[in-house]
């Protein structure tokens, strides 16, 4: 069964800080993806990375910044962080390739005081 | 680039009703058509995911439509349980190594 581990299921941070979300998947999956997810929103794409080292911005890249080392390692980065960013962040990975279905982490619940 | 509408937003049915939700997309170059449950407080979990040389698919209550000429499909859920209320999520991908794109969702509330 795929697992998908996001390192923090609850974090709270101040304005301004630099804030790292990790996700981490036992897969071997090539595809990484980062999403947000507010009320009335749905499940907004942040970036995406196909292999390591390699990422596309997603619908709402601003404000965000993320990293790919290795391949089973994705991470988020707030690079200074602000209250409109509070909000569920969800990981997901996904195998290479069409008509494959994406699979989610628990999320980070983040709040940006 | 692809957009998926999903309507409606809220659904409340009465337990051992049936439930329906539908989406739309743009792009008709999308192939695979998978629906996301997600509990309170959960992650989305895939339920069912139908590909686009498939009309139908069922899975014991759960059933899903593809129609490819008008560039829609749907979800029913039949005989409704109050463990069905949730988030449902459609999503679409197109050809090639694409992320989904996902509706906005669909909160649906089964009443005992």
């Amino acid at each position: 069964d795929v697992k998908v581990t996001q390192s923090s299921r609850y974090l709270v941070k101040r304005t301004g800080e630099k804030v790292f979300l990790e996700c981490v998947q036992d897969m071997d999956h090539e595809n990484m993806f980062w999403y947000r997810q507010d009320p009335g929103l749905g499940l907004r794409l942040i970036y995406f990375s196909y292999d390591v080292k390699m990422k596309e911005k997603g619908d709402i890249p601003e404000g965000y910044s993320v990293s790919r080392e290795k391949k089973e390692r994705f991470s988020l980065i707030l690079e200074s962080a602000s209250t409109n960013q509070t909000s569920m962040y969800l990981c997901a990975s996904s195998p290479w390739g069409g008509s494959q279905p994406q699979h989610f982490g628990d999320g980070t619940r983040l709040s940006i005081l | 680039g692809e957009n998926v509408e999903q309507h409606p937003s809220t659904l409340s049915v009465q337990e051992g009703d049936s439930a329906v939700i539908k989406c739309t997309y743009s792009d008709s170059a999308s192939n695979y058509f998978p629906w996301y449950k997600q509990e309170l407080g959960k992650r989305p979990q895939l339920i069912i995911d139908i590909r686009s040389n498939v009309g139908e698919k069922k899975d014991q209550r759960i059933a899903v439509t593809l129609n490819k000429t008008a560039k829609h499909f749907s979800l029913h859920i039949t005989e409704t349980q109050p463990e069905d209320s949730a988030v449902y999520f459609c999503a679409a991908k197109g050809t090639g190594n694409t992320p989904l794109v996902f509706g906005k969702g669909t909160r649906l509330s089964v009443i005992a």
